[in-house]
């Protein structure tokens, strides 16, 4: 079965510290990963993503996200927390074999703390 | 580049009347379309796919003949809600994907409010 988990449904950090935000997949065939952030009322933005090739993924704001494969996890990582990073974020995977397959991680918000 | 627009970006309706929501790709022919509503602090639930002249597959329990999705052109996609009723009262969400992209590009969502 094609699952997309997201542990925890809020991340409280301080602003200037690192933040983690994390992920995990279980999908048949090669994963395609992506994180995506949503602010209020508003779809949902772009950050990255994994399609191969290097198993550290640097993408928008700074952030970036490391797929591995034994874990089955693509955590979503930023060296130092900005308050404006507060926010939905999305974990999600597409199907290998149905590329029209998006599965969705529950969602976690991220609170930055001045 | 890559960008998705909807239209409107909220409406308000009376229970029993039908509301439409346009999706459009504005630079890139979005071959595949999706649909996906979203209950507050909740995820996104797909409830359609859609391919440009085709019949769009609807996921399971979606009611296709509530939530009409036509995809007449590569940059056009609807969603209807038929004869709305209070329950309908969500955040609407449609993404494009185009050619060769493995990413699915979103646009900013439409607040349905059903009086």
């Amino acid at each position: 079965a094609q699952s997309v988990a997201q542990p925890e449904d809020q991340v409280n950090v301080a602003e200037g510290n690192p933040l983690t935000v994390k992920c995990t997949y279980s999908v048949s065939g090669n994963p395609y990963l992506f994180w995506y952030v949503q602010y209020p009322n508003r779809g949902l933005q772009f950050l990255l993503k994994y399609i191969t090739g290097d198993n550290l993924v640097k993408g928008s704001y700074g952030f970036e996200a490391e797929f591995n494969k034994s874990q089955t996890s693509f955590h979503l990582k930023k060296p130092s927390a900005l308050v404006s990073d507060s926010a939905l974020y999305f974990c999600a995977v597409r199907d290998g074999y149905n590329f029209n397959k998006f599965y969705f991680g529950s969602g976690t918000k991220l609170n930055v703390k001045p | 580049g890559a960008v998705v627009s909807q239209h409107p970006s909220w409406v308000i309706c009376k229970s029993g009347t039908s509301v439409k929501i346009e999706c459009r790709s504005l630079d890139f022919q979005a071959t595949t379309m999706f649909w996906y509503r979203q209950f507050p602090k909740q995820s996104l639930m797909l409830m359609a796919t859609s391919n440009e002249g085709s019949k769009a597959t609807y996921e399971q329990g979606v009611e296709k003949d509530k939530f009409l999705i036509n995809h007449a052109s590569l940059t056009l996609s609807t969603l209807t809600v038929t004869s709305a009723h209070p329950e309908d009262s969500s955040f609407y969400i449609c993404s494009a994907s185009g050619g060769s992209s493995y990413e699915q590009y979103f646009g900013p969502g439409t607040r349905l409010t059903v009086t």
